[in-house]
């Protein structure tokens, strides 16, 4: 299946400041990519639908000027997380298709804002 | 998508069959039953899909009932490795292109 590689996996920031998070498909060119937010003890929730070349679009109830997502390449779509607060501490997967049926998954990022 | 059901835990021995059931009552005609399973701290790990036909992977087997209103993954031999959440979700039209809606899925556990 589709190889999928997130960077950083774990980061550490103060409150206020902003932190970009980057998913990469090594082995597939996908035009779409997936961002998804994964609380405590809760299952995952997409966020957003990363479209590379356009505009993602958004859940309800996510901020797209807090959470701006960027696909700028075939591999390549970030999400970064603007003026991070504590509350948005959680672990960021993201997904793209590996094939004609089936989504692949990166190994997550665990951000955490103090 | 349709909504699925799933026990909150499981327990299983290690080397024996593990057999996850899930309710899909409400499925509709051209939507596929895919499983994905999450280990602690990881993202989701795909193991199998089917739409109508029993399906079998090197990971795992799919036993679609004939009304497709219900399925079971099951783990011919489970290992400690195994312990993790399973998530049963129906997605139509291939899930390339469409949200997958996870629920709380099945905790399963096994056991030495």
């Amino acid at each position: 299946g589709a190889v999928v590689s997130q960077h950083p996996s774990r980061v550490i920031c103060k409150s206020g400041t902003s932190v970009k998070i980057e998913c990469r498909s090594l082995d597939f060119q996908a035009t779409t990519m997936f961002w998804y937010r994964q609380f405590p003890k809760q299952s995952l929730m997409l966020m957003a639908t990363s479209n590379e070349g356009s505009k993602a679009t958004y859940e309800q109830g996510v901020e797209k000027d807090k959470f701006l997502i960027n696909h700028a390449s075939l591999t390549l779509s970030t999400l970064t997380v603007t003026s991070a607060h504590p509350e948005d501490s959680s672990f960021y997967i993201c997904s793209t298709a590996g094939g004609l049926d089936t989504q692949y998954f990166g190994p997550g990022t665990r951000l955490t804002v103090l | 998508d349709a909504k699925t059901t799933q026990p909150t835990s499981m327990d299983c021995a290690e080397g024996r069959a593990a057999n996850l059931p899930c309710n899909h009552s409400t499925i509709s005609g051209n939507e596929y039953v895919y499983w994905y399973r999450q280990i602690h701290s990881q993202g989701p790990q795909y193991i199998i899909h089917g739409l109508k036909n029993n399906e079998t992977n090197e990971m795992a087997s799919l036993i679609i009932t004939e009304d497709r209103k219900s399925s079971t993954l099951i783990l011919p031999h489970a290992t400690l490795r195994d312990t993790a959440v399973y998530y049963c979700i129906v997605d139509a039209g291939g899930t390339s292109y469409g949200k997958l809606t996870f629920g709380q899925g099945t905790i399963l556990t096994v056991h030495p």
